[in-house]
């Protein structure tokens, strides 16, 4: 049970490229979530999913698309880089069970630095 | 609004001294409320929760929070402090549909 893992683990971009993050979970959980981390500002959340085949916004939707074409897995998009979006990215998934409904479990993060 | 408000962005305590990190609230209705650490360079792990009943809470690692609702605070407590320990801590408020709401941090320093 490896819980919920991102590949790549780090990353360089220059401006104006794209890229996408993996975000893999294996607890069957129904939930996906993707937050990005400044500085001084905790986890702010980008996009979300509530299961297979649905996303929707987050505080921080801005230049990310998602998709959730299976259960397990959560792909974190960016079409166009922005020195902006340099951030270490975390994706978590939480079960929709009565009582743990709202316990997110985190990956280990993503190191994205645009130039 | 919902918020959530960390009042210390840094704190330093000597090993074997008690803690206290706080966190006020900002919630319409009954808050589900977390305390989450993160290791440098490391993910989340989640220390304890409060959803509902006894309003002081036990977690991992000796942590313990009280949750006064008359206050809109959530702080979070431990008797003796272990280097191990140093970290950042994050309060963190559940807004509904399992969005969660951040706050600043605290980053805890350990001295021996």
């Amino acid at each position: 049970n490896a819980g919920v893992t991102q590949t790549p683990k780090f990353r360089v971009l220059k401006t104006g490229q794209s890229m996408t993050l993996l975000c893999a979970q294996d607890m069957n959980h129904e939930y996906m979530y993707w937050y990005r981390q400044d500085p001084g500002m905790g986890l702010r959340l980008i996009h979300y999913s509530v299961g297979e085949g649905t996303t929707a916004k987050g505080e921080v939707p801005d230049g990310y698309n998602v998709s959730r074409l299976k259960k397990q897995n959560f792909l974190l998009g960016l079409e166009s880089a922005a020195p902006s979006q340099t951030s270490v990215y975390f994706c978590a998934s939480s079960p929709w069970t009565s009582g743990d409904q709202e316990t997110q479990y985190f990956g280990p993060g993503t190191r994205l630095l645009v130039l | 609004a919902q918020s959530v408000t960390q009042p210390d962005i840094h704190i330093t305590v000597s090993e074997g001294a008690s803690l206290e990190l706080r966190c006020n609230y900002s919630y319409g209705a009954t808050p589900y409320l977390f305390w989450y650490v993160q290791s440098p360079g490391q993910g989340l792990q989640l220390l304890l929760k409060y959803f509902s009943g006894d309003t002081l809470v036990q977690g991992i690692k000796g942590f313990e929070a009280e949750f006064k609702r008359s206050q809109s605070s959530f702080n979070l407590r431990k008797p003796s402090v272990h280097w191990s320990d140093a970290a950042e801590y994050f309060c963190v408020l559940s807004g509904g549909y399992n969005k969660l709401i951040f706050g600043a941090g605290t980053r805890l320093a350990v001295h021996p």
